[in-house]
């Protein structure tokens, strides 16, 4: 399944708002009936984060600021106010099928 | 606390063999529903997942690389070893070792801090 994110670099102001959208190439809705759709922060020198699990479930700590949504092939990451720490590269991963798939990934970054 | 720590050799040549261990903490490979995943990034590029092994030693590779890759685990040692043969320069990464549970099904929750493999002669 391929993942394509966009747009691959979205400069934001300070306090406004950002949306990382993500569209896989095949239905993700598992044969469970969940969507395996996450989505990971990367800060510059640092492993990746998980941000959010099936869709638009955080996980534990990320601030409310931070929200999934989407469904089938459409997935949505918006972040309310964009704060200094938000800068790094978002990667939204599908884990429905093997193999586990990432997208290009999205560069934020202040302007 | 679950803690994860990647460890192998920072050079290797090509067509050597790559052998990385994950030492984890804070959880154990027994229990039902946990499993340790292997994903690399080369250099300024994005992540690519390698291998996942459950639990139940369950065992999964990505097509693209499954003729090179083998992942096992030591359960009474806490790790988790990725070897991966014939390397080549483009396999230039940094390796993380990510952990998987029930909890928070297929998606990866925890993750090490990385280790940077060179490959050239």
């Amino acid at each position: 399944i391929v993942m394509t994110q966009t747009p691959l670099s979205s400069p934001v102001t300070l306090g406004r708002p950002a949306s990382i959208s993500c569209r896989s190439s095949q239905s993700l809705v598992h044969s469970d009936g969940d969507t395996y759709l996450s989505w990971l922060q990367q800060r510059p020198g640092q492993p990746p984060r998980l941000l959010i699990y099936k869709i638009s479930n955080r996980f534990s700590g990320v601030p409310d600021r931070f929200s999934g949504s989407g469904a089938g092939t459409d997935f949505t990451l918006e972040i309310t106010r964009v704060e200094a720490e938000d800068v790094g590269v978002y990667y939204c991963m599908q884990a429905t099928q093997f193999p586990i798939t990432f997208g290009q990934g999205t560069r934020l970054d202040i302007k | 606390q679950i803690t994860l720590k990647e460890s192998g050799p920072t050079l290797v040549k090509p067509t050597q063999t790559l052998t990385l261990t994950c030492m984890f903490s804070g959880f154990s490979l027994r229990t039902s529903g946990v499993g340790v995943g292997w994903i690399r990034q080369p250099p300024g590029k994005a992540l690519e997942w390698l291998a996942l092994i459950y639990w139940d030693d369950d065992k999964r590779y990505s097509p693209f690389l499954k003729s090179r890759l083998t992942i096992t685990k030591d359960t009474s040692k806490n790790q988790v070893v990725l070897t991966m043969t014939n390397m080549d320069p483009v396999d230039t990464a940094t390796y993380y070792c990510a952990h998987s549970r029930a909890e928070y099904p297929n998606t990866f929750d925890l993750w090490g801090q990385g280790t940077l493999v060179t490959v050239s002669s």
